[in-house]
């Protein structure tokens, strides 16, 4: 069974801070991975993806993927009260299938 | 431009009933994927649409089928609902299968009495 595993939180980082969010995939074959922001009540929205071994940088936001640990990352420098939110992981299988974790809720305190 | 859109937005339903919820894909988009979310849980993955065919399909029973039309909106349908199909169904529409970059409707709340 093909898993995709998030520790579910809550995270509780003080505003201004930098909020970690980990993830582990179970699938070596994997490639390609994806966050996704998830408001109460909300559906969720791409904010970050990445293919390759390293760090990738948004705006405040930067993907760190290690294919050797099967170990993805997400960090939010600068953390706001708008940040707080579900944050779910996603990998594209080596059958091609999109895999998630659970997500991790993150609260930001002011 | 108009993102993808889903109806209807809530609806009740008694157990054994039949449901069908829509789905609009983003402009561009001809993929269409389903998801059921429960309360606390990730994305379940339902089935994937292309070309008018399902691609691929989760674990899901035969009570979930769907339909794919050639301006590929998209249909899901469920049978003799049970108490535990209660859930947020989301629609999720991509550029071409086989991606995790989804872009996704506002979902429909199903609750099933």
């Amino acid at each position: 069974q093909k898993e995709v595993e998030q520790n579910s939180g809550p995270l509780s980082v003080p505003e201004g801070a930098i909020a970690s969010l980990n993830c582990t995939y179970s699938d070596r074959g994997s490639q390609s991975f994806f966050w996704y922001r998830q408001y109460s009540g909300k559906s969720p929205e791409l904010i970050m993806f990445i293919y390759s071994n390293g760090d990738k940088e948004d705006g405040r936001f930067t993907a760190q993927l290690n294919k050797a640990s099967q170990y993805v990352s997400l960090l939010i420098r600068d953390s706001q009260p708008s940040d707080s939110a579900t944050y779910l992981c996603a990998a594209v299988d080596s059958n091609y299938q999109l895999i998630w974790g659970a997500g991790t809720k993150l609260i930001i305190k002011p | 431009d108009a993102g993808v859109t889903q109806s209807p937005t809530h609806l009740i339903k008694t157990r054994g009933q039949q449901v069908t919820l829509r789905c609009s894909p983003k402009s561009g988009h001809d993929t269409v994927s389903w998801y059921q979310q429960a309360l606390g849980q990730g994305p379940q993955f339902i089935f994937q649409y292309y070309e008018e065919e399902e691609r691929q399909r989760g674990n899901f029973p035969d009570r979930f089928s769907g339909h794919q039309f050639p301006n590929y909106s998209s249909e899901l349908n469920v049978n003799a609902l049970l108490l535990g199909d209660s859930a947020l169904y989301l629609c999720a529409s991509s550029l071409r299968p086989n991606t995790g970059e989804l872009f996704f409707g506002e979902g429909s709340r199903l609750t099933v009495l």
